[in-house]
This record gives structure tokens, sequence and C-alpha cells, in this order.
């Protein structure tokens, strides 16, 4: 079956540097996403990897290994505002979204 | 980037009533849209996948009949809910994909659907 894994929740200082992991295993790949999303909103795009390596967009990268099923996104400078479920989801071979459950972030002052 | 609404926003229906959601693609052309469901702490669920000019595509599990998916034109795809019963109480999104990126996905705002 497909799976996407990732940590339920996390806690992090304002100011410090997290990194949220998620392993998949999918039939197929087309891409790996990472969304955001705030409470009660719907998921905003944050980055999307199809090749390995690390893509850096300001305070958020995002990595992704192929060969191990494996992606991380890292968030720098943590501020209050990035209090949110961050999803990972991959694109499969039909290019349909298969979603992790979210990681609950928690930032604390 | 691309805009996609949905209205309502929040909707409190009584059991055995229909509710209608509308997604619209605001500055683009969508032929196909996606609806989603998600309960509280839980990944979003593709509920179906609606093509403008044919019969929506829905996922295992998901009653048709129940969920009625139109796709009236390129910018609007609707979804109804008939017959609701407090179980269908969820946060409903729907996605369009990007144009230049069909892998991108632009989200609604969701609706928060309240059956009492």
């Amino acid at each position: 079956g497909q799976n996407i894994d990732q940590p339920t929740e996390m806690t992090a200082t304002e100011g410090a540097i997290v990194q949220i992991n998620c392993t998949y295993q999918t039939s197929g790949f087309n891409g790996l996403f990472w969304y955001q999303q705030h409470a009660g909103e719907a998921p905003t795009f944050l980055s999307y990897n199809v090749l390995d390596g690390l893509e850096e967009k300001g305070r958020f990268s995002s990595f992704l290994s192929r060969s191990k099923g494996y992606s991380y996104l890292l968030l720098k400078e943590l501020q209050m505002k990035d209090s949110a479920s961050y999803l990972c989801a991959v694109s499969d071979s039909n290019y349909q979204l298969i979603w992790g459950a979210g990681t609950k972030l928690i930032i604390k002052p | 980037g691309a805009v996609v609404s949905q209205h309502p926003s929040r909707v409190i229906c009584k059991s055995g009533t229909s509710v209608k959601i509308e997604c619209r693609s605001l500055d683009f052309q969508a032929t196909t849209m996606f609806w989603y469901r998600q309960f509280p702490k839980k990944s979003l669920m593709l509920m179906a996948t609606s093509n403008e000019g044919s019969k929506a595509t829905y996922e295992q599990g998901v009653e048709k009949d129940k969920f009625l998916i139109n796709h009236a034109s390129l910018t609007l795809s609707t979804l109804t809910v008939t017959s609701a019963h407090p179980e269908d109480s969820s946060f409903y999104i729907c996605s369009a994909p990007g144009q230049r990126d069909y892998n991108e996905q632009f989200f609604g705002p969701g609706t928060r659907l309240t059956v009492l």
C-alpha cells in the first residue's frame, strides 16, 4: 500500500531551527510537496521537490532523497506565526497526491 | 499565483437536507478540480476528481449518489452533499492544478460543514 509517515507533533523555540521529516512508500513518484496549514484553513504551498537535493526558499528549505524515500522540511529563524501543521504529500504514478497526516508544529517564545 | 475560491466558508444544516459547495478558479481555467475532506487532526482525503464536461471520478468508498459533483464550466465545480447526516460534518476543500505545473495544487479556503 501507499504510506506517508511524519511525526505527529513537534515543539521548537522562537528563533531556532526545526527539521520535520517525512518518509514515503508510494506506487511511483512524481514529486514531493510540503504544505503549511493553519488551523481551520486550507493548505498553502511551500515547496516541491522532484530531484534529489536541497531546495531553498527564504527561511524554508526542503530536501529529498528518492533512493531513501525521505524528505525533510527545514524551518530557520522560527517565528510565532510558523505555528501550524506541515503536510507532506507525494504525487504518485497517476499524479494523485498521497497525503501524510501532518506534523503540528508548536513554537514557544 | 492562481486563486481558488469556495463558497460558503461555513454552513450549518439540519439532517436530511442537501448542501451545495461551490469551488471557483478566479483567474485561470481549470479542466480538473479535486475535492477533499478533512477530519480534525487527520490527513486530507481525496474524495473525487471533477472533470469539466465529463463525469467525476470518485475514490473508493465515496458514495457518488451522496456526494454529487458537477463541473459546469472551466471555472466552476460544485459538490452537493445530499441527505446530509451528522457524520458528514467535516472540512471540505477543493483544489485545482496549476497551469504551468500540473503537480502544483492551488487550494480553496475550505468549507466547514456542520450537520445537526
